[in-house]
């Protein structure tokens, strides 16, 4: 159980695109899903905080409007990378909450997909 | 601004070794310790979750303690396996920020050669 996944897993695209990454949680719901990036020799760090039927949370630092989130349902949220550039080349990763787990008390277990590699030419 | 930290950054041991590794991390307001295991091309898998201090999980080989008034974790695992071999997170909830997001350190990357 506890299963997230992200498509694409790597995406290759021209400087100006606009690249969608998926991220979904299987077999359970989840209210709160969290979308991280990972620069090389770096931690993971938090863009965003993306709640279901709500507007999502940018961390200071985080464009709102070039990084879109939308989360339409208790399984799905999506980051749209807009007019993509090859600053913006990073491996990015979801997390997501269980609506009804161990999650939503102070362990604060999240689940994680697999991330997926951008790269901007 | 919290700070998690992990050393060694990288590990080469073989196989029937047994390694342990570190995790700081602020020890006030303590709230919970995560550690995750991360295979290439996959999901982070959590390991553990740890709450309270001195408390020592064991999961198969890999086992893990928590000083939450030093502020460290050492994760440990006894005779390594090349299947071992993955970056090694730790992980602090943030609760002064978003809604619970995760405060990564940079990992431990494990190689365990056969």
């Amino acid at each position: 159980g506890a299963v997230v996944s992200q498509h694409p897993s790597r995406v290759i695209c021209k400087s100006g695109t606009s690249v969608k990454i998926e991220c979904r949680s299987l077999d359970f719901q989840a209210t709160t899903m969290f979308w991280y990036r990972q620069f090389p020799k770096q931690s993971l760090m938090l863009m965003a905080t993306s709640n279901e039927g709500s507007k999502a949370t940018y961390e200071q630092g985080v464009e709102k409007d070039k990084f879109l989130i939308n989360h339409a349902s208790l399984t799905l949220s999506t980051l749209t990378v807009t007019s993509a550039h090859p600053e913006d080349s990073s491996f990015y990763i979801c997390s997501a909450r269980d609506r009804f787990g161990t999650g939503s008390g102070e362990n604060n277990e999240q689940f994680f997909g697999p991330g997926t590699r951008l790269t901007v030419l | 601004i919290l700070n998690v930290e992990q050393s060694p950054q990288s590990l080469h041991v073989q196989e029937g070794d047994s390694t342990n590794f570190t995790c700081s991390f602020p020890s006030s307001n303590f709230y919970a310790l995560h550690w995750y295991r991360w295979e290439t091309a996959k999901s982070p898998e959590a390991l553990f979750v740890m709450t309270l201090n001195g408390d020592e999980k064991k999961k198969g080989r890999i086992s893990a303690t928590l000083n939450t008034k030093e502020g460290y974790s050492y994760l440990y695992i006894k005779g390594s396996q090349p299947e071992d071999s993955a970056t090694y997170l730790c992980a602090f909830p943030n609760y002064g920020g978003s809604q619970g997001n995760l405060i990564f350190g940079k990992g431990t990357k494990l190689s365990v050669k056969p």
